[in-house]
Formats: structure tokens, C-alpha cells, sequence
């Protein structure tokens, strides 16, 4: 089976810290997409990026970067300046048949 | 749109029981998932339909589970006899492709087997 691996499984901060949250994926395609979700306590998967294997740029929204890199078939999350919302169970995602990671549980305290 | 609406929320029940899960997907999303997640094995995909069609059923763990999707706006999924080991988060989930754009997920039902 192609595989999400997701090694941490759980990463624990205080407020105001950076982290980082991998992901490496395996797949035979040649062109695939990559998608990161949030799973607040409240439980519901909310979707947060998508990006296609043709683009590897980097890419910034707020607090939160991604980092995609093909070589290594790795895409990282990063948030800046971590708050308390952001603890939630996160998860990494490939296609395409979403296939999901274990997720990383992300504790952020005050 | 709603989004993907999923009934019950919380289902308890007892062994033995016939349990059925209830998924309205997002109007004119071609493709419907069903996932269980657990502690124990995370979020797995159960089974997965395309224009109403069942294309992947083997993530279904045993013939104690069947699912059904009669029209484009429902679909269900049924557990008979179910069993405590059943106990776990069903979501289900829609999209408009098969991955190249992003599953929106129901906010899921907790089933609890006694």
C-alpha cells in the first residue's frame, strides 16, 4: 500500500513557539495531490491546503507555510507563533483516493 | 450548501443490533467516501462510491458491513450484526473528483457497541 507516514505522533509547545509537522508520502503516480486537514476537539476534518506534484513552491497563508518537496517526497506544515486554537489532531492526506496519515496530535499551551 | 450532513450523531447501541449510518453528500460532488477512525488503526477508508456506483469496497472489514448509495444525495451505511469492536467515528465524506480537489468531511457519528 502507498503510505502517509506522519512520525510524530504527538508534539507538544508552548504559545508563541513555531512548529513543524511532517510528512512523507509514498506514490507510483506521476502526478498527485497533497492535502493537509485539521481535526479541532470539536472532531470534524477541516481541510486546509491542497497542492498539486507539479508545484513545488512553497506556499504562505498567515501562520501557516507549507513546504513541498518532490526529492525527498516530503510536505511539511509549519505554523509561526503558535496559539492554543491551534491544538487539534492534523492530518496529511495524498490522492488520490484520499489516503490519510495517522495524524499529529498538536498541543499548544498558554 | 450545507455541507456534507451526517445522522445520527451519536448512536449507542447494543451488541448485536442492526446500526445504520445516514450521509448526505454535497450536491454535485461526484464521489463518496466513507472512513472509520479509530485510535487504534486512524482513519481508514471503508468503501467508496462514484456517481452512485460502488468502485472500491475493500476496505470493508467484514461482510457484517454493507453500504448503499440508492441516488446522488444519500447514501448509508449499515452494521448487522454489530459488535463492540464497531464502536468508532464514521464519517463520510464527498468530493467533486477522485482527488485532484479536496474531500469535505460530515462532522461524523460516534457509534458505541455495549
Amino acid at each position: 500500500a502507498q503510505k502517509v507516514t506522519q512520525a510524530q505522533t504527538e508534539i507538544s509547545v508552548v504559545e508563541k513557539e513555531d512548529v513543524t509537522l511532517d510528512c512523507v508520502y509514498e506514490t507510483r503516480d506521476t502526478t498527485y495531490y497533497l492535502f493537509w486537514y485539521k481535526q479541532p476537539p470539536s472532531g470534524e476534518l477541516v481541510f486546509l491546503i491542497r497542492r498539486n506534484s507539479f508545484d513545488e513552491q512553497n506556499e504562505i497563508s498567515g501562520r501557516y507555510s507549507w513546504n513541498f518537496q518532490k526529492s525527498t517526497s516530503s510536505f511539511n506544515f509549519t505554523i509561526t507563533a503558535s496559539q492554543v486554537v491551534d491544538s487539534a489532531v492534523y492530518f496529511c492526506a495524498r490522492s488520490y483516493i484520499p489516503t490519510f496519515g495517522r495524524g499529529t496530535s498538536l498541543i499548544v499551551h498558554p | 450548501d450545507a455541507g456534507v450532513i451526517q445522522s445520527p450523531r451519536h448512536e449507542v447501541t447494543e451488541m448485536g443490533q442492526e446500526v445504520t449510518l445516514r450521509c448526505k453528500p454535497i450536491s454535485g460532488h461526484d464521489y463518496l467516501f466513507w472512513y472509520r477512525q479509530t485510535m487504534m488503526r486512524g482513519l481508514e477508508l471503508l468503501i467508496y462510491f462514484n456517481n452512485n456506483v460502488p468502485i472500491d469496497d475493500s476496505g470493508m472489514p467484514e461482510d457484517r458491513f454493507s453500504a448503499k448509495m440508492p441516488n446522488a444525495s444519500f447514501s448509508t451505511l449499515k452494521i448487522q450484526p454489530s459488535e463492540p469492536r464497531d464502536s468508532a467515528v464514521y464519517f463520510c465524506a464527498s468530493s467533486r473528483d477522485r482527488g485532484a480537489t479536496e474531500a469535505f468531511f460530515g462532522q461524523g457519528t460516534r457509534l458505541t457497541v455495549v
